[in-house]
């Protein structure tokens, strides 16, 4: 019979548009969060990081937003490009252990 | 440096072979994670070495799950015997292990595993 997999929520947007991610993170006694890119065929790469004593931290596009009072974690990616077409992973680490918990992950998808 | 190296990137193979799957971390690394990904249950954490040490194996799912990291250049995940529900793609990735007690993950490209 067929699985019945993970539902994984889909993002759809313009290319050149921004896109926003969300991530909803469990244990608040995480205090060091990153988000993973991973597109189809390949594993997981590192896009951003950010650890509790910050609330906002950039990148080249990308700005990752971080707020512990509703443990929630959010990916911004500006002018999107179809090169951004990817699943998203937002995961979760306490500082001194090696272990990080990923969530299931969002799904963009860019439409040229 | 090549990043992290896994082989096979396929594998098919039938209920009761035994399979082991291959990892080469990135050079200088202390931490090596093996993971599991699968439309059911997403991607999950199987164990873990620091120093070829496992540390935490307790992803494991089962006894017919074995790792092994003889020595820092090269790890092995085993199974044995191999059942259709293990099919998945595995994952092996690589930290450098930082001060501060966590440091980034390399993801290597992954094989998927086909069990039938």
């Amino acid at each position: 019979g067929e699985n019945v997999g993970l539902h994984l929520p889909t993002l759809s947007v313009q290319e050149g548009d921004n896109s926003i991610i969300n991530c909803a993170y469990s244990n608040s006694a995480s205090d060091y969060f990153i988000w993973y890119k991973q597109e189809s065929g390949k594993g997981p790469q590192f896009i951003i990081d950010i650890r509790s004593n910050m609330d906002k931290r950039q990148g080249q596009r990308v700005t990752v937003l971080l707020n512990k009072t509703v443990k929630h974690l959010s990916l911004q990616i500006a002018a999107t490009q179809p090169g951004d077409s990817a699943v998203y992973f937002c995961a979760e680490n306490i500082r001194g252990y090696q272990k990080v918990t990923f969530g299931i992950g969002t799904k963009l998808q860019v439409i040229p | 440096d090549a990043g992290v190296i896994q082989s096979p990137r396929h594998e098919v193979t039938e209920m009761g072979q035994e399979v082991t799957l291959r990892c080469k971390p990135i050079s200088g690394h202390d931490y090596l994670f093996w993971y599991r990904q699968t439309m059911m249950r997403g991607l999950e954490l199987l164990i873990y070495f620091n120093n070829n040490v496992p540390i935490d194996d307790s992803g494991m799912p089962e006894d017919r799950f074995s790792a092994k990291m003889p020595n820092a250049s090269f790890s092995t995940l085993k199974i044995q015997p191999s059942e259709p529900r293990d099919s998945a793609v595995y994952f092996c990735a690589s930290s450098l292990g930082g001060q501060s007690g966590t440091d980034t993950q390399y993801f290597g490209p992954g094989t998927r595993l086909t069990v039938l």
